[in-house]
């Protein structure tokens, strides 16, 4: 199992960046993906998450981020997006992108007993004027 | 919004047991994680559902979840176990992380 963070670098503030993680070794379509960030210095922030599109491929993200932030997917090529809008200097981080450990299931089986098993190296943005 | 408190350092002599909690509202309804985050690396899940182990992870890393309070417990404490340490659970369909811990080993 592996997972590439890409697309991250230095980017003005207001605009747009997209970060890819491109993942292999596993069925990729089966899995949930996970963004999370972490400020330099600072401690680990979930930013959101993809369900596999047998389930819908519904996102969910921290209410912070709700709104500037897209996660999306593209099982034929096993990456996952995350396109980030209207940066701010405080979006400055390493994002990284995690996978569950075990294929998605319903809505009504996902209990919370979850847990992020495999992690990307980390890409760095900046977000500077 | 759901929140985990940790406390922020946490200073061992290598040998010793090191307990590092985890504290939410009713944390003991939910299951917790654990991730291990040595400088410049990414997370590495050391405790999952509370108390199980991935493979690879040392014997002397262990969970326990009870009342408020998740707990991460490292007996023998090494230095290569100095790090920094954050849990991790899920509000409904939001993950949460706790502000991490620094064990420094010393």
């Amino acid at each position: 199992v592996q997972l590439v963070e890409s697309g991250g670098g230095l980017v003005q503030t207001g605009r747009s960046l997209r970060l890819s993680c491109t993942t292999s070794g596993f069925t990729f379509s089966d899995y949930v993906l996970s963004w999370v960030r972490q400020v330099p210095g600072k401690g680990l922030e979930w930013v959101g998450l993809i369900r596999s599109e047998d389930y819908g491929g519904t996102t969910e993200y921290a209410a912070s981020l709700r709104g500037r932030f897209i996660i999306s997917r593209d099982d034929s090529k096993s990456i996952a997006y995350l396109q980030m809008n209207s940066l701010k200097s405080e979006d400055t981080a390493v994002y990284y992108c995690s996978r569950e450990a075990r294929p998605d299931v319903s809505s009504a089986m996902r209990g919370g007993d979850e847990y992020f098993q495999y992690w990307g190296q980390g890409t760095l943005v900046t977000v500077s004027s | 919004s759901y929140e985990l408190a940790q406390p922020p350092s946490l200073s061992v002599s290598p040998g010793q047991t090191a307990k590092i909690t985890c504290s939410g509202d009713k944390l003991e309804d939910k299951f917790a994680s654990w991730f291990q985050q040595r400088p410049g690396q990414s997370p590495v899940l050391v405790i999952y559902q509370d108390d199980k182990r991935p493979s690879g992870i040392p014997e002397r890393f262990s969970g326990s979840n009870s009342g408020n309070t998740a707990t991460l417990t490292i007996s023998g404490t090494q230095a290569m176990d100095e790090a920094d340490y954050y849990c991790q659970t899920w509000d409904s369909s939001s993950v949460v992380f706790g502000g991490g811990t620094i064990l420094t080993v010393l």
